[in-house]
């Protein structure tokens, strides 16, 4: 089945303490992206990559890093987590622009105490 | 600044009836719009893309337009279900060399019995 797979689904950490939440399509798609949905913001672009060692900074990139060095893999990574991180975190891959829809995973809501 | 505006309140309509659902958009020449469907708690999933260049497109019970000179998109889902209430986003695919989409903050949809 094609699709996107992220993990964990629920994570509760602490204040400074580095996590990573990881990433992975099987559609050989190019293009990944990982966004941020807050109530009332909707869904806002964090960091994007359009192939391998390819990585852009979305709209709201402080306090995250991302690397690519395989086509289907894309984690996300929280050096040192903070309070305004908490929230539902979803991972997308498409296989180029205009191809048709993005294909999202299934969601991580992230919670930082 | 550029904005993405879909109607913060839900609609609510009646089983059977034509739910009808805007998209506008300012200081953007998107390429292509995409709608998605989002379940509480669920990852978007794609629905329909249409093109700059195209005014309508169809898919079963589905139909999207876009106006690019009144930057608006309307998005028509006919012969409504229960099945169909979730909340429905509209996304600006971005020319440019490279994939950047956009998302609006989503219209709830209500379908009563």
């Amino acid at each position: 089945e094609a699709q996107v797979t992220q993990n964990p689904r629920y994570l509760i950490t602490v204040t400074g303490k580095k996590l990573t939440v990881t990433c992975s399509q099987n559609m050989n798609h190019e293009y990944m992206s990982w966004y941020r949905q807050d109530p009332g913001l909707g869904l806002r672009q964090i960091y994007y990559s359009m192939n391998v060692e390819v990585t852009d900074k979305g709209d709201v990139p402080e306090g995250y890093k991302v690397s690519r060095k395989e086509k289907r893999n894309f984690p996300l990574i929280l050096e040192s987590p903070s309070p305004n991180q908490t929230s539902l975190y979803f991972c997308a891959s498409s296989p180029r622009q205009g191809s048709g829809g993005y294909t999202f995973g299934s969601g991580t809501r992230l919670t930082v105490v | 600044s550029q904005k993405i505006e879909q109607n913060s309140e839900a609609l609510n309509i009646q089983e059977g009836k034509t739910a009808t659902l805007t998209c506008n958009y300012t200081n953007y020449s998107p390429a292509y719009l995409q709608w998605y469907r989002q379940d509480p708690g669920r990852g978007p999933v794609f629905l329909l893309l249409i093109r700059e260049n195209e005014k309508e497109k169809r898919k079963e019970r589905l139909k999207v337009t876009f106006d690019t000179t009144l930057k608006q998109s309307l998005f028509h889902i006919t012969a409504s279900q229960p099945a169909d209430s979730a909340t429905y986003l509209c996304a600006l695919e971005i020319s440019g060399g490279y994939n950047k989409l956009i998302f609006g903050a989503g219209t709830r949809l209500a379908v009563h019995p």
